[in-house]
């Protein structure tokens, strides 16, 4: 089975520039997430997508973030303008489920390194 | 809010046993505690899940008491390939509908030879 896919896998930018990441969940996944990673903590929820409905964005800076999910399957992430702190690994999951419940395993992209100088 | 505590750091030798206990004084009755793992530059892994009492899987123990306000992640003769970080999630945001998890800063499993 093929996992999350997710890129690009590294990014640097200067601050105010616009970056994008894209992620293909796994098949038949109706749920989406985009997590962000800070070095040193655990990751943040940003957008939860069910199929391409948004279920829950109350993490998201919408003033510079934005996320779709069109047709239900590909996502991508964008960042404009970025700053300094945007500097993280943003991660991608999918789930059959939504989180929380039973058999809701959130399987995970290896994650887009964001480097903003 | 079913936030979770657990140890920053845990230090370990190859071949012992390895428990992890996570608190979670607020757990909800529809609530489920689950747990990841993740090594550098990788994205979290599913390790185990359960509500109540204990769960065994191939690679992992989870026991969970019968007030369910904390849960011990236990794992079987580690070896160096099991130095990670480890989370435990509680599956609710204050009893709503929506899955939201927090994964917390875990616990950072380091296993010597």
């Amino acid at each position: 089975e093929a996992g999350v896919a997710q890129s690009p896998r590294y990014k640097i930018i200067e601050k105010r520039q616009s970056v994008a990441f894209w992620c293909n969940p796994i098949s038949g996944h109706a749920t989406l997430y985009w997590y962000q990673q800070i070095l040193g903590q655990g990751p943040k929820l940003l957008i939860q997508f069910q199929n391409n409905g948004v279920v829950d964005d109350s993490q998201l800076p919408k003033d510079r973030f934005s996320a779709e999910r069109l047709k239900g399957v590909d996502s991508t992430l964008k960042i404009q303008p970025a700053k300094l702190e945007d500097s993280a690994v943003y991660l991608c999951a999918s789930s059959l489920v939504l989180a929380g419940g039973p058999g809701d395993t959130q399987y995970f992209g290896p994650g887009t390194r964001l480097t903003v100088l | 809010l079913a936030k979770t505590t657990q140890p920053i750091s845990m230090d370990s030798y190859e071949g012992q046993e390895v428990n992890i206990t996570c608190s979670h004084n607020n757990i909800a009755t529809n609530d489920y505690i689950t747990w990841y793992q993740q090594f550098p530059s990788q994205g979290p892994r599913f390790i185990i899940q359960g509500y109540k009492t204990k769960v065994t899987n191939e690679v992992a123990s989870l026991f969970i008491p019968a007030d369910r306000k904390s849960s011990t992640l236990s794992l079987p003769r580690v070896s160096l390939s099991d130095t990670a970080v480890y989370y435990c999630l509680v599956g609710r945001d204050g009893g709503s509908t929506l899955g939201r998890l927090y994964f917390g800063r875990g616990t950072q499993l380091t296993v010597w030879p």
